[in-house]
């Protein structure tokens, strides 16, 4: 079965610093897809990144940064020099990967960011 | 373009009473999802539909809900009755199959059963 799993239920930073949310993972698929979505809150849950198990390649965009790393079944999120912008909730989440059509999607409990001025 | 469209989006009943809540997915996509968001169990897949096909409903709670989706435009989840137990924000999401498993997002519908 799938399993998400975000140890993280709250955490709280002063702005500028940086921070890394956990995700870890458990899937008997050989081919799946990671996400991490926010959710600001006005409520709306925002994507933010796909990653393909076959990419551990680690990303970049603007302060965020993902890595993946197959071995330890972990996919995480760092925020450089957080904003206050940037307090929501995290979510991160797990799929099989199919080519013809959309398979579930299961998300883990989410991390509650608070940057704090 | 418009986003995934619910309706309504706050909706207020008394227990017992039956619930319609409605989801309009982006124009082509073929995937349509059904999410129950609460403090308790977080991000719950109820349903979600391939082509208008049901492809796994194991997480719609129990009889009393039940979803249907007549067309690749439109989308309900009923609960009938509804109870207490009931209240949280219902999500749709929709996504295009082949772009593997991005999911937009409508605003969702946010229930309380009295």
């Amino acid at each position: 079965a799938q399993k998400v799993t975000q140890a993280q239920t709250e955490i709280s930073v002063v702005e500028k610093e940086d921070v890394t949310l956990d995700c870890v993972y458990e899937t008997r698929d050989t081919t799946y897809y990671l996400f991490w979505y926010k959710q600001p809150p006005s409520g709306e849950l925002v994507f933010l990144i796909r990653r393909n198990s076959f990419d551990e390649q680690n990303e970049i965009s603007g302060r965020y940064s993902w890595n993946f790393q197959k071995s330890t079944s972990s996919f995480n999120f760092t925020i450089t020099a957080s904003q206050v912008v940037d307090s929501a909730v995290y979510f991160c989440a797990l799929s099989e990967a199919q080519y013809s059509s959309a398979s579930k999607i299961i998300f883990g409990s989410g991390t509650r960011l608070s940057i704090r001025p | 373009d418009a986003g995934v469209i619910q309706s309504p989006r706050h909706e207020v009943t008394e227990m017992g009473q039956e619930v319609t809540l409605r989801c309009k997915p982006i124009s082509g996509h073929n995937s349509l999802f059904w999410y129950r968001q609460t403090m308790m169990r977080g991000l719950e897949l109820l349903i979600y539909f391939n082509n208008n096909v049901p492809i796994d409903d194991s997480g719609m709670p129990e009889d009393r809900f039940s979803a249907k989706m007549p067309n690749a435009s439109f989308s309900t989840l009923k609960i009938q009755p509804s109870e207490p137990r009931d209240s949280a924000v219902y999500f749709c999401a929709s996504s295009w199959g082949q772009s593997s498993g991005e999911l937009f997002f409508g605003e969702g519908s946010r229930l309380t059963v009295l």
